[in-house]
């Protein structure tokens, strides 16, 4: 079976820098994968890895390692806007079929 | 392009109907995914297509939920019947060969 775990909550001020882990079991594994959820709205898409280290996009970074079945997502320069949910899904074998985690909720502080 | 585009938005029904939902993938994406929002299950992938083929629906809770993907361009969900514990967020999700899934807005189901 497949199962992901992350913190349900995380709390930050802005324009400070936060990290969400992500600790997954799972049999062929092939990526990890960021969302970002508003209340409300739909995933969209911040990162994949497929292989071990970091990935940045702007004020978002990802990094995987697949020895310690381990990712995060670093989020800098905090903004009020980033409040929302933070899901990390595995793709399996194949890379098609996702599970997703169950979402860490951010709250941005002022 | 539009996006992935979802019917309804809002769909409040009693117990027993028949409930359809209907999604149209971006445009030249071989992949599509039908998953199902809730506080107490999270996102659950319930089925995914390939050229219009179910490869796995084993997410699928049980026998009243059912899918179709007739074209490229249109997929259905159907639950019949429809029972209080459907009642969550429905999205539908497309992707070509790389790595990110496109969200549609999703289809809030309410069965009362």
């Amino acid at each position: 079976g497949q199962s992901l775990e992350q913190p349900s909550e995380v709390t930050a001020v802005e324009g400070a820098i936060v990290q969400i882990n992500c600790t997954y079991q799972t049999s062929g594994f092939y990526g990890l994968s960021w969302y970002q959820q508003h209340d409300g709205g739909a995933p969209t898409f911040l990162s994949y890895n497929g292989l071990d280290g970091l990935e940045e996009t702007g004020r978002f970074s990802s990094f995987l390692s697949r020895s310690d079945s381990y990712g995060y997502l670093l989020l800098q320069e905090l903004q009020m806007k980033d409040s929302a949910s933070y899901f990390c899904a595995v793709s399996g074998t194949g890379g098609f079929k996702t599970i997703f985690g169950a979402g860490t909720r951010l709250f941005v502080k002022a | 392009d539009a996006g992935v585009i979802q019917s309804p938005r809002h769909e409040v029904t009693e117990m027993g109907q028949e409930v359809t939902l209907r999604c149209k993938p971006i445009s030249g994406h071989d992949y599509l995914f039908w998953y199902r929002q809730t506080m107490m299950r999270g996102l659950e992938l319930l089925i995914y297509f390939n050229n219009n083929v179910p490869i796995d629906d084993s997410g699928m809770p049980e026998d009243r939920f059912s899918a179709k993907m007739p074209n490229a361009s249109f997929s259905t969900l159907k639950i019949q019947p429809s029972e209080p514990r459907d009642s969550a967020v429905y999205f539908c999700a497309s992707r070509s060969e790389g790595d990110e899934q496109f969200f549609g807005p999703g289809t809030r189901l309410t069965v009362l």
